[in-house]
C-alpha cells in the first residue's frame, strides 16, 4: 500500500532557474496540496488541487504554479528561483477537498538554491 | 487569514511524565484541528486530529482537547517515552486554504 511519493528527493538549482517538483498521492485520493517548509518552521500552504482544479492558494508569488493531472498526480513549478526559495517542499494527499479531511504528507523534495 | 499560536517552543520532560502542548487560533469558522509529529529529516506524520463537533479525543497515550469558545486546543501525551522526542506541530483548517500550522514544539524526553 504505497503512501504519498515525491520526486526528486533533493535538487540543487541556481538563482534565476526554474524547477518542477512531482507528487503522486495515495491511491484513491483526489486532493493534493503543496506546502513549503523552511528550516525551523511549520509547513506553509502554497496550493490545493481537487479534481484537477485549483481550490485554494496561499500567500505565494506568481512565480509559483501547479497543476493536477487526470490520474491525480501533481506538479509544482517555481520560476525565477531566489535564494529564499530554498526549503523542503511537501506534498500532502487527501481523500477529498482537504479542509476537514486528513492530509498525509510525502517525504518532500529538498530544494537548495545557490 | 488564520493565525495559529503554539506554545511552548521547547518542552523538556522526564521519561514517564506527561507533556502538554497548546495552540490558539483566530478564525472561529475553523473546524478541523490535526496534530503532526516530525522527526529530524522526516515527513510530518499525522498522529491525532479532532473536529469542531467533538471536545476531546484519545488514542492510547495521546489525547487532544478542543475549546471552541476560547479558540484553543491542546495535545496531551502521557507516560512519555524516548521515541516521543520530535517536533510537534498543531494545525488548523476551515476551508479550501489548506492547513495553517503553528511554529512547532520541540519535545525532549529526558531519560
Amino acid at each position: 500500500d504505497a503512501g504519498v511519493t515525491q520526486s526528486p528527493t533533493h535538487l540543487i538549482k541556481t538563482r534565476g532557474q526554474q524547477v518542477t517538483l512531482r507528487c503522486s498521492p495515495i491511491s484513491g485520493h483526489k486532493s493534493v496540496s503543496w506546502y513549503q517548509q523552511v528550516l525551523g518552521q511549520g509547513p506553509q500552504f502554497i496550493f490545493q488541487y481537487y479534481e484537477k482544479e485549483e481550490r485554494g492558494r496561499g500567500n505565494f508569488p506568481d512565480r509559483f504554479s501547479a497543476r493536477q493531472f487526470p490520474n491525480y498526480s501533481s506538479e509544482l513549478n517555481v520560476n525565477a528561483l531566489l535564494l529564499g526559495d530554498s526549503a523542503l517542499y511537501l506534498c500532502a494527499s487527501s481523500l477529498y477537498l482537504a479542509g476537514g479531511y486528513e492530509q498525509y504528507f510525502g517525504p518532500g523534495t529538498r530544494l537548495t538554491v545557490t | 487569514g488564520e493565525n495559529v499560536e503554539q506554545h511552548p517552543s521547547t518542552l523538556s520532560v522526564q521519561e514517564g511524565d506527561s507533556a502538554v502542548i497548546k495552540c490558539t487560533y483566530s478564525d472561529s469558522a475553523s473546524n478541523y484541528f490535526p496534530w503532526y509529529k516530525q522527526e529530524l529529516g522526516k515527513r510530518p506524520q499525522l498522529i491525532i486530529d479532532i473536529r469542531s463537533n467533538v471536545g476531546e479525543k484519545k488514542d492510547q497515550r495521546i489525547a487532544v482537547t478542543l475549546n471552541k469558545t476560547a479558540k484553543h486546543f491542546s495535545l496531551h501525551i502521557t507516560e512519555t517515552q524516548p521515541e516521543d522526542s520530535a517536533v510537534y506541530f498543531c494545525a488548523v483548517a476551515g476551508g479550501a486554504d489548506g492547513l495553517t500550522f503553528g511554529k512547532g514544539t520541540h519535545l525532549i524526553i529526558q531519560p
